[in-house]
């Protein structure tokens, strides 16, 4: 089973507008944390923001914030304000068990295209 | 501090030869992963390292893929021979451990591999 869905393979919003790319996750482990990352055309992996499973409020930064939802195992990236240069793929990530020794190991959704319409 | 540091940025080979990607983690990093990007397969972990030891290697994809953590500095992936369906980006990336904030990935810049 994915670890990590993204069930949006493009998406489209217009420039000054707010998007929503969704994330759900799925993990029997309490301890985990949550990342969105940005990869445009240059091909760099860009980190934007961290949600871990035991923070009790949304993580933002900037115009991204992150919609948390626990008990629905979803972990949505919200960008107020899309601007041009938000265009690019959009990944969600996870890592399970950071408690542990063995912990760290990291999965990746497919990924979300992004495109700002001017 | 330089980044994750990943060399070459490209590299273009023959069927059969010996590839060798090297990776320079962010120093006091404990942690260094790599991945494979493609577009029929998207991001892939191979192989990731807590304090140079390999802890999960299960997504390497055959025995023809090693990777190495001689020291907190320095990783190898070798692919001996290669295929041209290992054509793809492969990423190094380093963490540090948790300690009550994030503890995201910073990833290098990519190597972009075609086997010809």
């Amino acid at each position: 089973a994915q670890k990590i869905t993204q069930t949006q393979p493009g998406m489209f919003v217009q420039e000054k507008e707010a998007v929503t790319l969704d994330c759900t996750y799925d993990t029997s482990d309490p301890s985990y944390g949550l990342f969105w990352y940005k990869q445009p055309s240059s091909g760099e992996m860009i980190f934007l923001i961290y949600q871990g499973s035991y923070d009790q409020q949304n993580a933002t930064e900037g115009r991204y914030s992150l919609n948390f939802q626990k008990a629905r195992k979803s972990a949505n990236l919200v960008i107020s304000a899309s601007q041009l240069g938000d265009s690019a793929m959009y990944f969600c990530a996870m890592r399970e068990g950071w408690r542990d020794t063995n912990a760290g190991k990291s999965t990746f959704g497919d990924g979300t295209t992004l495109t700002v319409k001017p | 501090d330089a980044g994750v540091i990943q060399s070459p940025r490209h590299e273009v080979t023959e069927m059969g030869q010996e590839v060798t990607l090297r990776c320079k983690p962010i120093s006091g990093h404990d942690y260094l992963f790599w991945y494979r990007q493609t577009m029929m397969r998207g991001l892939e972990l191979l192989i990731y390292f807590n304090n140079n030891v390999p802890i999960d290697d299960s997504g390497m994809p055959e025995d023809r893929f090693s990777a190495k953590m001689p020291n907190a500095s320095f990783s190898t992936l070798k692919i001996q021979p290669s295929e041209p369906r290992d054509s793809a980006v492969y990423f190094c990336a380093s963490s540090p451990r948790f300690q009550g904030s994030s503890y995201e990935q910073y990833f290098g810049p990519g190597t972009r591999l075609t086997v010809t």
